[in-house]
């Protein structure tokens, strides 16, 4: 069973900062993988999606690079600034004839200005 | 403005009152699908729909029912809530099996 794993949990940085988040995921047969910004109380909102045979995204300030084999995702966000503080998820989608997600429990980023 | 609108978005009610969660989108999409969120669990999926009248379970479908008699709408019905579905419930749709996902607002359910 697919299992989606983002270490660390909670992550401070101060502003400007250049920081990676991860995502590692158990089974590599994966349609694709989207990562999400959640503010608080509020819905997800779509940062990337990267298509099993790519490799990376980029929009922005943002990267997204997938590594099937070795089953991880990273985001990379580049000059951090304090309007970046959310919780960023990860989500896997098993290959196709489903519509099934799984998602990871997520990194609560905190930019300190 | 393309969006996906829940309602309510806040509810209490009491154990075994049957209730429903709308969900709406105006995107004209395909696929949808209803989430819960729970503190360190994070997003675990409870149905979803590939199309009108086709719908499948998620992980967690266990106390939920869902139909999809139009394309826009993708009601959560829970028959009998009890306590352990306090949740903060998503839906979610997107245009194929392929497109990111566009999610509604919440709706934090309460069963007292």
């Amino acid at each position: 069973k697919q299992e989606v794993t983002q270490i660390p949990a909670a992550l401070s940085v101060p502003e400007g900062e250049n920081l990676v988040l991860n995502c590692s995921f158990t089974d590599s047969a994966i349609y694709n993988l989207q990562w999400f910004r959640q503010d608080p109380g509020k819905g997800l909102t779509s940062l990337l999606l990267i298509q099993s045979s790519q490799r990376e995204q980029t929009s922005g300030r943002l990267n997204a690079s997938l590594d099937k084999s070795s089953g991880r995702s990273t985001l990379y966000i580049a000059a951090s600034q304090p309007g970046d503080s959310a919780t960023y998820l990860c989500a896997v989608k098993s290959p196709s004839g489903t519509y099934k997600y799984i998602f990871g429990t997520g990194t609560r980023l905190k930019v300190l200005a | 403005e393309a969006q996906v609108t829940q309602n309510p978005r806040y509810l209490i009610t009491v154990t075994g009152k049957k209730l429903t969660v709308t969900c709406s989108q105006n995107m004209n999409h395909e696929y949808m699908s209803w989430y819960r969120q729970d503190p360190g669990l994070g997003l675990r999926q409870i149905y979803y729909s590939m199309n009108v009248e086709v719908t499948d379970k998620g992980d967690v479908p266990e106390g939920y029912k869902v139909s999809r008699k139009e394309k826009r709408n993708f009601p959560l019905i829970l028959e009998s809530p009890s306590p352990n579905q306090t949740s903060l419930y998503f839906c979610a749709s997107s245009l194929t099996n392929l497109d990111t996902q566009y999610f509604g607002p919440g709706t934090r359910l309460t069963v007292l």
